[in-house]
C-alpha cells in the first residue's frame, strides 16, 4: 500500500529564515504534485513535478524531485506571513495511474 | 472564468436521507475526481472518472456513488449518509497527460462542500 509521509506536520518559523518540507512517498512515480490550502479555501496548485529531477520555483518557494531517492522537497526561502497556509504533496499510486494518495499536510506558520 | 463548481456548500442532513452533491467543470478537462478531507487525514480521494461513463474507486468509496454521464459533470451520491461520512468534500478536475502543457497537468478544485449528518 502506498503511503505518502510529509515531515514536518507543522511548522512554526520566523519571518525571514528558510526551511524545507519533505515528502517521502513508497512507490515507484515519476509524477509529483505540490498544493497549498489556506484556512477555510481550497486548494490551488503550486507545482507539478514529472520527471527526476525536475525543479520548479515560483516567487520563494522551490520544489524538487529525486524518483530514485522517493522524495520531493518544497524549501523556502526567506519565509513572509503570507505562505502561511497548509502544504500538501500527492503522488499517483502506482506510475500510469490516475489514482492519487495525498500527504496529511503540513501547516506552515509564518509569525511576523 | 475557468473554474469548477460545487453545490451545495454546506448541507446539514440526517442519516439515511440520500443526498446528492453536484460538481461542475467548464474547463473540457477528461478527469475528475472526489476527495474528502477530515482533520489529521489529508484528503482521500474516494471515486475518479478519466472520461464519461468511465468512473473508479479511490481508497474511500465505500457509502458513495458517482456518474459520469456528461464530461462537465460529475455528481457524488450519499444513497444513505451516516455520521462518519461527515466531512468536507472536495471535487477536482484536470487534463488527462499529454492534453495539456506539463505545468497544467495537475487538478483543479472546487470550493469544497461541508457536510454534517446527524
Amino acid at each position: 500500500e502506498l503511503k505518502v509521509e510529509q515531515n514536518p506536520l507543522f511548522l512554526s518559523m520566523q519571518e525571514g529564515k528558510n526551511y524545507t518540507i519533505y515528502c517521502n512517498y513508497s512507490t515507484t512515480s515519476d509524477r509529483l504534485y505540490w498544493y497549498r490550502q489556506d484556512p477555510g479555501k481550497s486548494l490551488e496548485s503550486l507545482f507539478v513535478l514529472l520527471s527526476n529531477g525536475a525543479v520548479k520555483q515560483e516567487g520563494r518557494l522551490m520544489a524538487s524531485l529525486d524518483t530514485k531517492a522517493r522524495l520531493s522537497t518544497l524549501h523556502i526561502t526567506a519565509a513572509v506571513h503570507d505562505l502561511s497556509a497548509t502544504y500538501f504533496c500527492a503522488v499517483p499510486s502506482h506510475s500510469g495511474t490516475y489514482k492519487y494518495i495525498f500527504g496529511t499536510g503540513t501547516r506552515l506558520k509564518v509569525l511576523a | 472564468e475557468a473554474q469548477v463548481t460545487q453545490n451545495p456548500r454546506y448541507l446539514i442532513t440526517v442519516t439515511g436521507k440520500k443526498l446528492t452533491v453536484t460538481c461542475s467543470q467548464n474547463m473540457n478537462h477528461e478527469y475528475m475526481s472526489w476527495y474528502r478531507q477530515d482533520p489529521g487525514l489529508g484528503l482521500r480521494q474516494i471515486y475518479y472518472s478519466m472520461n464519461v461513463e468511465v468512473t473508479d474507486k479511490g481508497d474511500v468509496p465505500e457509502g458513495y456513488k458517482v456518474s459520469r454521464k456528461e464530461k462537465r459533470n460529475f455528481p457524488l451520491i450519499l444513497e444513505s449518509p451516516s455520521p462518519n461520512q461527515t466531512s468536507l468534500y472536495f471535487c477536482a478536475s484536470s487534463p488527462l497527460a499529454g492534453a495539456a502543457p506539463a505545468e497544467k497537468e495537475t487538478q483543479y478544485f472546487g470550493p469544497g462542500t461541508r457536510l454534517l449528518v446527524l
